[in-house]
């Protein structure tokens, strides 16, 4: 079965604790996002990957890191610098030089 | 660098009636246009996408889109709604040399009997 797993799908966090998202597809894409999502906002993008060891900084960078090791996989680390973690995060993938991103289910992140 | 318009946050319609969600873009390049569904606490999943050639795309379920160059519009439509539809869409473009899409704030159509 083919397709983005996110995990988990809902976490508590206290405040000031750095917290990792975890996103895997096994759609053999190259391409990997993360978004937050916030209500009213639609979808603002957070960092993205091209290839494998390389990523860059979206609109909504601060506050965030992210690693890319290997093909599949892209987690997402929410540090105790971001401001206003609380949201639903998603996660995306794409081929290169096509069109269309395929999301994960989401995780819905609560810092409390 | 682009950006989407969605204009209404919020329709109602009833069960059966049509319904339409509107959605202007503005790009100084050509671009891909999208509309993806989500249902709740759920990711998103594709609807349609306009890419080249007909303007007039179609999805699966009965919805369809037309790309409007010189009005930078790309409006969502559906001629009769069922309960199932209730969910929040999203309208997205992407340059040609981008790989970064940039989403509207949605719409949230609730469909009533």
């Amino acid at each position: 079965d083919g397709g983005i797993t996110q995990s988990p799908k809902y976490l508590f966090r206290k405040e000031g604790q750095n917290v990792t998202l975890s996103c895997e597809q096994n759609l053999n894409h190259d391409a990997m996002y993360w978004y937050r999502q916030d209500p009213g906002q639609g979808l603002r993008l957070i960092y993205y990957s091209q290839i494998v060891n390389d990523f860059q900084k979206g609109d909504i960078a601060e506050g965030y890191s992210v690693s890319r090791e290997k093909k599949e996989s892209f987690p997402l680390t929410v540090t105790s610098a971001q401001k206003n973690p609380t949201a639903f995060y998603l996660c995306a993938s794409g081929q290169e030089f096509t069109d269309t991103q395929y999301f994960g289910p989401g995780t819905r992140l609560t810092v409390l | 660098a682009q950006s989407v318009t969605q204009l209404d946050s919020q329709v109602p319609v009833f069960e059966e009636a049509p319904v339409e969600l509107r959605c202007n873009y503005s790009s100084s390049v050509s671009v891909y246009l999208f509309w993806y569904v989500q249902y709740p606490n759920q990711g998103l999943q594709l609807l349609l996408k306009y890419l080249s050639g007909s303007t007039l795309v179609e999805s699966i379920n009965g919805f369809e889109a037309e790309f409007n160059k010189s009005q930078t519009s790309f409006h969502l439509r559906k001629p009769s709604v069922h309960i199932s539809d209730t969910a929040e869409y999203f309208c997205a473009v992407r340059s040609f040399d981008d790989y970064k899409l940039s989403f509207g704030a949605g719409t949230t159509v609730t469909v009533r009997a």
